[in-house]
């Protein structure tokens, strides 16, 4: 089946830095890439999402940027925030409804 | 206009009991999902349900099932209860069968399921 792979795990940046996620992905079929932030103990949330004919997506601070001949996408947080600490999950829709969601990164953003 | 709601928030079952979880879409979403979500790991498929009808299933043991009703709500039933099923189950509503890539999913806050 599908298989989606987060790196890093965790990240720590100071207030005001860049922090970057990556993501890969394994189905070339996959057309849909979004990005979810979770805050403890509370629901994923959509931030921005990518499709497949498309290579970048810019919104205010956060941007996607999607390389499919090479099956990974990022996410570019700039001008970090405290209020951006919390878990961000990629995530592909290959088939049908259903997503397939990468591990997960702590993103950690130090005042 | 009301978000997507499950109940209950939190439950705590025995292994080998049942438990049943509920969840209603946003109004005018017709596609329930369910996922499970295991502490520090990143959510999982369970099923995908659209006007009533089973769209889609994931990798997940008989002991899984759900239904959909005539109203759009949903329930996600897991019996025999191991200590692994503990997890925080989400359900994700979307327009239509196809909707996640065309408009995306609202989730609902979750059920904490603990297994002791």
């Amino acid at each position: 089946g599908e298989n989606v792979e987060q790196h890093p795990s965790t990240l720590s940046v100071q207030e005001g830095d860049s922090a970057v996620i990556k993501c890969t992905y394994s189905d070339s079929a996959s057309n849909y890439f979004p990005w979810y932030k979770q805050e403890l103990g509370k629901r994923p949330q959509l931030i921005i999402d990518i499709r497949s004919n498309v290579g970048e997506k810019k919104d205010q601070r956060i941007a996607v940027t999607l390389n499919k001949t090479a099956k990974h996408f990022s996410l570019h947080i700039t001008e970090t925030q405290p209020e951006d600490s919390a878990v961000y999950f990629c995530a592909d829709n290959n088939a049908g409804n259903m997503l397939t969601f990468g591990g997960g990164t702590r993103l950690m953003v130090k005042p | 206009d009301a978000g997507v709601t499950q109940s209950p928030t939190h439950l705590i079952k025995t292994r080998g009991q049942h438990v049943t979880l509920r969840c209603s879409p946003i109004s005018g979403h017709k596609s329930v999902s369910w996922y499970q979500q295991v502490l520090g790991q990143g959510p999982q498929f369970i099923f995908q349900y659209y006007e009533k009808e089973e769209r889609g299933r994931g990798n997940f043991p008989d002991r899984f099932s759900a239904r959909q009703f005539p109203n759009y709500s949903s329930e996600l039933n897991v019996n025999a209860l191991l200590l692994g099923d503990s997890a925080l189950y989400l359900c994700a509503s979307s327009l239509g069968p196809q909707g996640v890539a065309n408009y995306g999913y609202t989730f609902g806050s979750g059920t904490r399921l603990t297994v002791v």
